[in-house]
């Protein structure tokens, strides 16, 4: 069956554009998730939809960082103004029930950003 | 020997042998582990999970230890094939609605021929 897909795999900016990340979640997954991986890290939360419920978003780390699940599918995260430092692979996952650990997160292949 | 907990961010293995990756985890009240697979382009690919009201659990070819006295994980890969070379990351959740995993350093793998 499909995975969670994300579009676009690469996108450069210059500095000072918004970007728009989607992914598109496995089909009836309840929660996604939004990490971000910079180059040679571990991945790290930015936020987290529960249905069309964004209910965790402490990691985003600026103002400049938005995310939407509109309909409780597809996910896009938005940054504005992008800066330098914004420059990781984004990458999401969806997860089949809303609560509770020990069930699996799945990821997509994620989006490489590359502010210039 | 080897110290317990000891996280290498390379490790280099001949095809066939064994290989063990450590991990140290952060959070006492963190109850679901989970080692994680990332080919370079690629999102992380589940491999194994435990609980923590166990110590071990088995996969094929893959062992997961949980020692909780020490907040120390390890996987263990069994007749290491060149299939197998990527960057694993554990990975820590607490069991509670929509938390968001925390990972740990990655170790490289790499296995030759």
């Amino acid at each position: 069956g499909a995975g969670v897909s994300q579009s676009p795999r690469y996108k450069v900016a210059k500095r000072g554009q918004d970007v728009a990340l989607r992914c598109d979640p496995i089909s009836g997954h309840v929660s996604l998730f939004w990490y971000q991986q910079a180059l040679g890290q571990g991945p790290e939360f930015l936020t987290y939809f529960q249905n069309e419920a964004q209910l965790d978003k402490s990691g985003l780390p600026s103002d400049r960082f938005f995310a939407e699940r509109p309909e409780g599918s597809v996910s896009t995260l938005k940054i504005q103004r992008t800066q330098q430092e914004d420059s990781a692979v984004y990458l999401c996952a969806s997860r089949r029930h809303g609560g509770g650990a020990g069930n699996e997160q799945f990821f997509g292949p994620g989006t490489r950003l590359t502010v210039l | 020997g080897e110290s317990v907990g000891l996280h290498l961010p390379t490790l280099s293995v001949q095809e066939g042998d064994n290989s063990i990756i450590n991990c140290a985890y952060s959070n006492s009240a963190s109850d679901y582990f989970i080692w994680y697979k990332q080919e370079s382009g690629k999102g992380p690919q589940f491999i194994i999970d435990i609980r923590s009201n166990m110590d071990k659990r088995q996969g094929q070819r893959v062992t997961v230890l949980l020692n909780k006295t020490v907040k120390h994980l390890s996987l263990q890969i069994a007749a290491t094939q060149p299939g197998d070379s990527a960057v694993y990351f554990c990975a820590e959740n607490i069991n509670q609605a929509g938390t968001a995993l925390i990972f740990g350093k990655g170790t490289t793998l790499s296995v030759s021929s």
